[in-house]
């Protein structure tokens, strides 16, 4: 099946700070979601991008579908940011589920 | 994510119990899903429904029982659990297969 492969897998960053993560994966894919599962264990939907680059106040994300990966970008950090950031994806090959990666876990600090 | 709703939000149960978690979902999504979710771990697909029926079951045991009512409702009968089934169980929703999953807020289980 699909790998999914998220980077890094932790991170600690100032509040303010900018970041960014990786999702790699190793199949051609038609759905590719971004989730942030907050310190309560809620998963909040960031964004939908099987392709292209989509922006949402702070957060922006892109896929480059063509060479298998995904970026998710996070400026100006805050306290609330914390969590968890999943990568999640459909291969366009079978009835075959929505594979998660193992995660970014996130730390901002004030 | 609110809009899919999960009842209950903790649940605490005996290995000799049986219970159910509940998810409802008023979106018009005719796909929904269960999932589980262990510490530190990434959500673990159990099952898929598509239009009421079940499409998918990742060998989940069979003290696990998923149930689709309707299009809007979605239950997981729990019996004779054991200890190492206390997780997060997550319900999701989607128009279709392939279409962005919306989550609830999960049921935090503990088996005693």
């Amino acid at each position: 099946g699909i790998q999914v492969e998220q980077s890094p897998p932790d991170l600690i960053l100032q509040e303010g700070a900018n970041s960014t993560l990786r999702c790699n994966f190793s199949d051609s894919v038609n759905n590719l979601q971004w989730f942030h599962q907050n310190p309560w264990g809620q998963l909040i939907n960031l964004f939908y991008i099987p392709s292209g680059t989509k922006q949402n106040g702070r957060l922006s994300a892109t896929t480059v579908a063509t060479e298998r990966y995904s970026l998710l970008y996070i400026s100006s950090s805050q306290t609330t940011d914390s969590g968890v950031y999943f990568c999640a994806v459909l291969s366009n090959s079978g009835n075959t589920p929505l594979v998660f990666g193992k995660g970014t876990r996130l730390s901002v600090i004030a | 994510d609110t809009e899919v709703t999960q009842t209950p939000k903790h649940l605490v149960m005996g290995m000799t119990n049986k219970k159910s978690l509940k998810c409802e979902q008023h979106m018009g999504h005719r796909a929904m899903y269960w999932y589980k979710q262990k510490a530190k771990k990434p959500p673990e697909l159990m099952f898929v429904y598509s239009y009421e029926k079940l499409s998918i079951n990742e060998s989940v045991p069979s003290r696990f029982s998923p149930e689709c009512p309707n299009s809007s409702l979605l239950n997981l009968h729990l019996h004779a659990l054991q200890p190492e089934d206390s997780a997060l169980y997550l319900c999701a929703s989607s128009q279709a297969r392939g279409t962005p999953l919306h989550f609830g807020n999960g049921t935090r289980l503990t088996v005693t």
